[in-house]
């Protein structure tokens, strides 16, 4: 089976402007969780959809948004784009939600954001 | 919430030894999982192993293997005969099982260790 996949794999923007960022799951797997990496906060959760509905949701501010299409695919929106929010964006699928329980989630190779 | 703390920041081994990783984490869960994932300087990060809560076997794959100890809610791992291709970011994950939050918080990630393989 083919991996989960991140589009676009490097992104340059300037602050003020929005960005919109694409995870592909692996074939069959429903859920998509959405984390950001950086050098001083580490991994830190931003989201999780399954079916097309976000079920959970970390402690970011609302710039940062997301949603689920019916294949499964999903998208991370960034608007308002702070200097802050140059980081690496990772997304992971796994077969189900979370909240079912403990699936292994599978990581894609992420989206590295800088904002000037 | 829960915290997962790594407490070596670097460490460093010979090829063809066998190095420990650490990790600690503190939950009130009794249901839960337990993850060490690799991140090479690719970027890509990569599932090494996983543990259950319930099971009290020590999950092992090839040349990794963790030790559980689910009182002391520690949870190390063990690689042997390390390879020039092991060197990367170690991190531990913690993340609850159905019965306990289901993930609610994503997967909660300690701060890493980086290892270093010297040839």
């Amino acid at each position: 089976k083919a991996g989960v996949t991140q589009t676009p794999r490097y992104l340059i923007k300037t602050r003020g402007q929005q960005v919109t960022l694409s995870c592909s799951p692996i074939s069959g797997h429903r859920s998509v969780s959405w984390y950001q990496q950086t050098p001083g906060q580490g991994l830190q959760f931003l989201f999780e959809y399954f079916s097309e509905t976000q079920r959970n949701k970390g402690n970011f501010p609302g710039r940062f948004s997301g949603r689920q299409f019916s294949n499964s695919r999903s998208e991370m929106n960034v608007s308002t784009l702070e200097l802050g929010d140059s980081a690496l964006y990772l997304c992971a699928s796994s077969p189900k939600s979370p909240a079912l329980g403990g699936d292994t989630q599978y990581f894609g190779p992420g989206t590295r954001l800088t904002v000037l | 919430a829960q915290t997962v703390t790594q407490s070596q920041p670097e460490m460093s081994v010979q090829e063809a030894e066998t190095v420990t990783l650490s990790c600690t984490y503190d939950t009130s869960e009794s249901d839960y999982y337990l993850f060490w994932y690799k991140q090479p300087p690719s970027r890509q990060m990569i599932l090494v192993i996983r543990q259950e809560a319930y099971k009290q076997q020590n999950a092992t794959e090839n040349r990794f293997s963790v030790n559980f100890q689910k009182a002391a809610k520690s949870f190390s791992l063990k690689i042997s005969d390390s390879q020039l291709g092991d060197a990367a970011m170690y991190f531990c994950a913690y993340i609850g099982g159905m019965y306990s939050g289901g993930g609610a918080d994503g997967l909660t990630f300690g701060k890493g260790t980086h290892l270093i393989i010297q040839p």
